[in-house]
């Protein structure tokens, strides 16, 4: 059964610092990684997804990740941290099931205070 | 391009009611998955629905029933409500249930249980 680690509820970090927000997974295939970030009161957003090809991932607002196989991680960073990017931020891990249908599970959550 | 639309974005009940949440999934899109966001914690899956039929479900009681109709939007149903439904419920759609595709989520119905 697959299943998604994220090591810290909460980080902080002041304006302009390195954001660092970890994710292991576990999965019993070659797994599909998410990273959403959810704003108040709102839905998640896709930030960035790795499905084959390119360990380091690049997705919106400056963020990225990069696929590391041995290690299980898929770990989220953004050179420099800014007041906009305070928000909660998943992992999820797919894949697909015995009937090919996709199962998602996501972790559970990141919460980033991003300090003036 | 409308995105996945939720409705209602807020509703109240109280114990032992019935409540209905719907959703519109993105245009193009054919597979609708619900889950539930209990305070601090990650989505939880609910169920899923490809072709009118529900595909997958999660850990839920059957109190919690869906629906997909023709158009691909879906139903949540949720009977004998709990104080401990109350929660974020989000739907999410993508195209088809293959396993690489990123699910687009809609902003959520927020449901109070009194």
């Amino acid at each position: 059964a697959q299943s998604v680690t994220q090591l810290g509820s909460h980080v902080s970090v002041s304006e302009g610092a390195l954001v660092l927000l970890r994710c292991n997974y576990s999965s019993s295939v070659p797994p599909y990684l998410f990273w959403y970030v959810q704003y108040p009161n709102q839905g998640l957003q896709l930030l960035l997804k790795y499905t084959t090809g390119a360990t380091l991932v690049k997705g919106i607002n400056g963020f990225e990740a990069e696929f590391k196989k041995s290690e299980t991680s898929f770990h989220l960073t953004k050179p420099s941290a800014h007041m906009s990017d305070a928000a909660e931020y998943f992992c999820a891990v797919s894949e697909g099931d015995s009937g090919g249908y996709q199962k998602v599970t996501f972790g559970i959550g990141t919460k980033l205070q991003v300090i003036p | 391009d409308a995105g996945v639309t939720q409705s209602p974005t807020h509703l109240i009940k109280t114990r032992g009611q019935q409540v209905t949440l719907r959703c519109s999934p993105k245009s193009g899109h054919d597979t609708v998955s619900w889950y539930q966001q209990a305070l601090g914690q990650g989505p939880q899956f609910i169920f899923q629905y490809y072709e009118e039929e529900e595909r997958q479900r999660g850990n839920f009681p059957d109190r919690f029933s869906g629906h997909q109709f023709p158009n691909y939007s879906s139903e949540l149903n949720v009977n004998a409500l709990l104080l401990g439904d109350s929660a974020l419920y989000l739907c999410a759609s993508s195209l088809a249930t293959v396993a690489n595709q990123p699910q687009h989520f809609g902003d959520g119905t927020r449901l109070s249980i009194l």
